[in-house]
């Protein structure tokens, strides 16, 4: 199994381009999520997908989409790059995603995006 | 308001002493915990979780985690550090949603 797969690995973007992250998974799991990375700052939830044909908000959700494609793929697009989107996206998915529920999530490799 | 904190962004260790990385969370509810980690370039794979089911968590690597409801607090260790284990280590908590701490980078020393 490959597990969490994430592409690119790597990205360079103007301001103002779009792109799309992807992301899929081959573990059968419901739920999945998209989070960015930041020095100092942790991960920080963008969206997530709880199960198949739904998305929802996350902590960061400004500038950015999601399409939960199918039950494997979960893909986030910024439609009009900023610099401040630049850091590094990962992707994650788990079992589940309901309250009180203490599925653990396994992470892609990571998406290192650069806007000038 | 439920959140996470790490107590020191960085720690430094000698090779072959004991690693501390502090973890302390604010909850209404019964939590369940979780560490990570993040060596360079890389996602994040799971350490050790805490589901209730005993307080000393042992993880993989050697590492291993306390839960202590009455100091709210998840702290990760690991008797003797190894070369092998500098990296960012990430606490988490999960009720409704899973929320990460900022991360404590550790070095080793030689």
């Amino acid at each position: 199994n490959a597990g969490v797969t994430q592409t690119p690995k790597f990205q360079v973007l103007k301001t103002g381009q779009s792109m799309t992250l992807q992301c899929a998974q081959d573990m059968n799991h419901n739920s999945m999520y998209w989070y960015r990375q930041d020095p100092g700052m942790g991960l920080r939830l963008i969206y997530y997908s709880a199960s198949e044909g739904t998305t929802d908000k996350g902590e960061v959700p400004n500038g950015y989409n999601v399409s939960r494609l199918n039950k494997r793929e979960f893909s986030l697009r910024l439609e009009s790059a900023a610099p401040s989107q630049t850091s590094v996206y990962f992707c994650a998915s788990s079992e589940s995603r309901r309250s009180y529920v203490s599925y653990e999530q396994y992470f892609g490799p990571g998406t290192r995006l650069t806007v000038t | 308001a439920q959140s996470v904190t790490q107590l020191g962004s960085h720690v430094s260790v000698s090779e072959g002493a004991l690693v501390l990385l502090r973890c302390n969370y604010s909850s209404s509810v019964p939590p369940y915990l979780f560490w990570y980690v993040q060596y360079p370039n890389q996602g994040l794979q799971l350490l050790l979780k805490y589901t209730s089911a005993a307080t000393l968590v042992k993880g993989i690597n050697g590492f291993e985690a306390e839960f202590k409801k009455s100091e709210t607090s998840f702290h990760l260790t690991k008797p003797s550090a190894h070369m092998s284990d500098a990296a960012e280590y990430f606490c988490a908590f999960s009720d409704d949603k899973i929320i990460f701490g900022k991360g404590t980078r550790l070095h080793i020393l030689p």
